[in-house]
């Protein structure tokens, strides 16, 4: 079946410095994809979002990559902070109602 | 969290019994949705509804039963059925409208002794 997944399971990050979280998708078909952070013992808090159409997205410190020939998906935060350490997941739908998740990137900022 | 909440927090309950969580959302949203997450892997979806009176199987819903009376409201049951039911518990809720996306509550962590 269709699949989402990250790159790499865990990310250690000197604070002050950008993060990249990478994210691969195999469905064809989906057009919206979204980035939660989750904090331990919390629920998801979404990041941000972007559509099939767009390339790029910019929120506060953060960025989202769309490249739908290799259908890949990026997060990169900015300047890093302690608060920042969390798990991130990437999510794709097709249909707007039920979402994939990834098994998520776990990012540890080292002070 | 904003707007949705689930009780309790933390709940343990005796092999074979069944156990009810609670999730309860004040934003008007139409659709509501159960996840289950175990430790490292991402959320898989167990039930969910897009209007009241209506619910569908997500990707594990064996062992588990929801019902959808009102709007604000998706309580998800845990029965006996279910065989590895020790897991944290996330409802999340979304509208019915194109760019939206789901929002979380703070989620149960559900241990069966």
């Amino acid at each position: 079946g269709e699949s989402v997944g990250l790159h790499l399971p865990t990310l250690s990050v000197q604070e002050g410095d950008n993060s990249i979280i990478n994210c691969a998708y195999s469905n064809s078909a989906s057009d919206y994809f979204i980035w939660y952070k989750q904090e331990s013992g919390k629920g998801p808090q979404f990041i941000i979002d972007i559509r099939s159409n767009m390339d790029k997205r910019q929120g506060q410190r953060v960025t989202v990559l769309l490249n739908k020939t290799v259908k890949h998906l990026s997060l990169q935060i900015a300047a890093t902070q302690p608060g920042d350490s969390a798990v991130y997941f990437c999510a794709e739908t097709s249909n707007d109602y039920k979402l994939s998740f990834g098994a998520g990137t776990t990012v540890t900022v080292r002070a | 969290d904003g707007g949705i909440t689930q009780s309790p927090k933390y709940l343990f309950r005796k092999e074979g019994q069944n156990v009810t969580l609670s999730c309860e959302q004040n934003l008007n949203h139409d659709a509501m949705y159960w996840y289950r997450q175990d430790p490292g892997q991402g959320l898989r979806l167990i039930y969910y509804s897009q209007i009241v009176n209506d619910f569908q199987k997500g990707d594990i819903a064996e062992g588990y039963s929801v019902s959808r009376e009102k709007k604000e409201s998706f309580p998800l049951t845990v029965t006996s059925a279910q065989k590895n039911p020790t897991a944290f518990y996330l409802c999340a809720s979304m509208r019915r409208a194109p760019g939206d996306t789901q929002y979380f509550g703070p989620g149960t962590r559900l241990t069966v002794l």
